[in-house]
């Protein structure tokens, strides 16, 4: 059973570009979340979401950034116009409906995004 | 707002016992979880406590008291590949699975 994928694994991209990070789920979870961390730091929440929508998105930065979760394929988290800030690593974790009482969070490997 | 307050960084010796104490002040409280992340890796699932009192598992044991906003990671008979950063985690939403991480301990066990 194939585990939480992302890719690409390293972005690199000028000032002002889109970054497009993608995320597929482990087989079977429906529940996506993405985190975002800095160098040295914890990981900050930014976006859950359910198939096809949004359930809690009060991690994410109100401008430039959005995600998807589309009935088909991957989930997307996508940054426009990307500014050095946004320099980070990007996780992407899934979880099945039903947890067995772990409320266990399956992350992927990470994107790790260089903003020249 | 929301905090979680953890030691930055531990070091310990082969073979040897640690505590990682983690301190907690959030909105609402369904859980605690434990996370470890070697460098450049991702983060993975070590414990879940809901309620109060001591989880074991294998070598590592989670402890949790509520009514203390406080709980902590005991990692027994340390071997090296042990090294990496330790995160504590508030479950804050019974709607999801959300969670709100600490900044993170990084422990480097030596020989």
């Amino acid at each position: 059973n194939a585990g939480v994928m992302q890719n690409p694994r390293h972005l690199v991209r000028r000032r002002g570009q889109e970054a497009r990070l993608r995320c597929s789920p482990m087989k079977g979870h429906s529940h996506v979340y993405w985190y975002r961390q800095l160098p040295e730091e914890g990981l900050k929440f930014m976006v859950y979401l359910q198939k096809e929508n949004i359930i809690d998105e009060s991690g994410m930065p109100k401008e430039r950034f959005s995600a998807e979760f589309p009935k088909e394929g991957p989930s997307i988290l996508r940054i426009q116009q990307v500014v050095r800030g946004d320099s980070a690593a990007y996780f992407c974790a899934s979880s099945p409906i039903r947890t067995g009482g772990r409320h266990e969070q399956f992350f992927g490997p990470g994107t790790r995004l260089t903003v020249l | 707002g929301q905090s979680l307050e953890q030691p930055s960084e531990v070091t310990a010796v082969e073979g040897a016992i640690v505590q990682i104490n983690c301190t907690y002040q959030t909105s609402g409280f369904y859980g605690l979880s434990w996370y470890q992340q070697h460098d450049g890796g991702a983060p993975t699932f070590l414990s879940y406590n809901a309620l109060d009192g001591l989880e074991e598992t294998g070598r590592f044991s989670s402890f949790l008291s509520r009514s203390d906003s406080y709980g902590y990671l005991l990692l027994q008979e340390l071997q090296m590949k042990d090294s990496a950063s330790y995160f504590c985690a508030v479950r804050d939403n019974n709607a999801g699975n959300m969670l709100t991480f600490g900044g993170g301990t990084r422990l480097m066990v030596k020989p």
